[in-house]
């Protein structure tokens, strides 16, 4: 089973708003992260845990809260958005804790559009 | 510098036409690993292949075929009779300890029209 779940799959917020997005993985993945793509681009790498820990923030804004609550589960605060927050919101997982050589497995996404 | 390019930027075919993704990435690094990805337009990025730098080998699945050349640091994706289902961004991605064990560099993406 390669199937990473993310809720929700839509959401609107407005920038006074708090919302969370969340990821689950069942594969026994040590290693979670956290993407964002703009239409019509590649992913970004926002944060990556490794065995539950922080390994890498691509010095995302505050107002991103990356929280990863056991080895199945990852977690992402959202507060106080901007409008150029919109995007596309990907979950992934894989294999190696050191992140190499190893694929990340997608969630479906959440599409997230601050109003 | 580590850098993967996907020249073409939209490819549309009529089905049952072959089509081929072209891949090419820049490292130093000696070990390294590169992937392919398909993202249809429910957004869900899917993974294709993983190759690592020491397998030089072809790899086929069912209509896919990926022809992995160090020589010219190319890493192609070719599909056989495409199908519409085929449709969808296509994204090449490389992996180097050098660069980042977490980071993949990843390609601007082919998005492929198939035709019915």
């Amino acid at each position: 089973d390669t199937e990473v779940t993310q809720t929700p799959k839509h959401l609107v917020m407005g920038m006074t708003n708090k919302k969370s997005l969340k990821c689950e993985q069942h594969m026994g993945h040590r290693a979670m992260y956290w993407y964002k793509q703009k239409a019509k681009k590649p992913p970004e790498l926002m944060f990556v845990y490794s065995y539950e820990k922080l390994s890498i923030n691509e010095s995302v804004p505050s107002r991103f809260s990356p929280e990863c609550p056991n080895s199945s589960l990852l977690n992402l605060h959202l507060h106080a958005l901007q409008p150029e927050d919109s995007a596309l919101y990907l979950c992934a997982s894989s294999h190696s804790s050191t992140g190499f050589s190893y694929e990340q497995y997608f969630g479906p996404g959440t599409r997230l559009t601050v109003t | 510098a580590q850098k993967v390019t996907q020249a073409q930027t939209e490819i549309s075919v009529v089905e049952k036409e072959d089509v081929t993704l072209d891949c090419v990435y820049e490292t130093r690094d000696t070990t390294y690993y590169l992937f392919w990805y398909k993202q249809p337009p429910s957004g869900e990025l899917v993974f294709l292949i993983r190759r690592n730098s020491f397998d030089e080998q072809n790899e086929i699945s069912g209509r896919y075929s990926w022809n992995f050349q160090k020589s010219t640091s190319s890493f192609n994706f070719t599909i056989t009779a495409s199908q519409v289902v085929d449709s969808a961004v296509y994204f090449c991605a490389l992996n180097s300890a050098m660069y980042s064990n977490y980071q993949l560099i990843w390609g601007a993406g082919t998005k492929l029209i198939i035709k019915p």
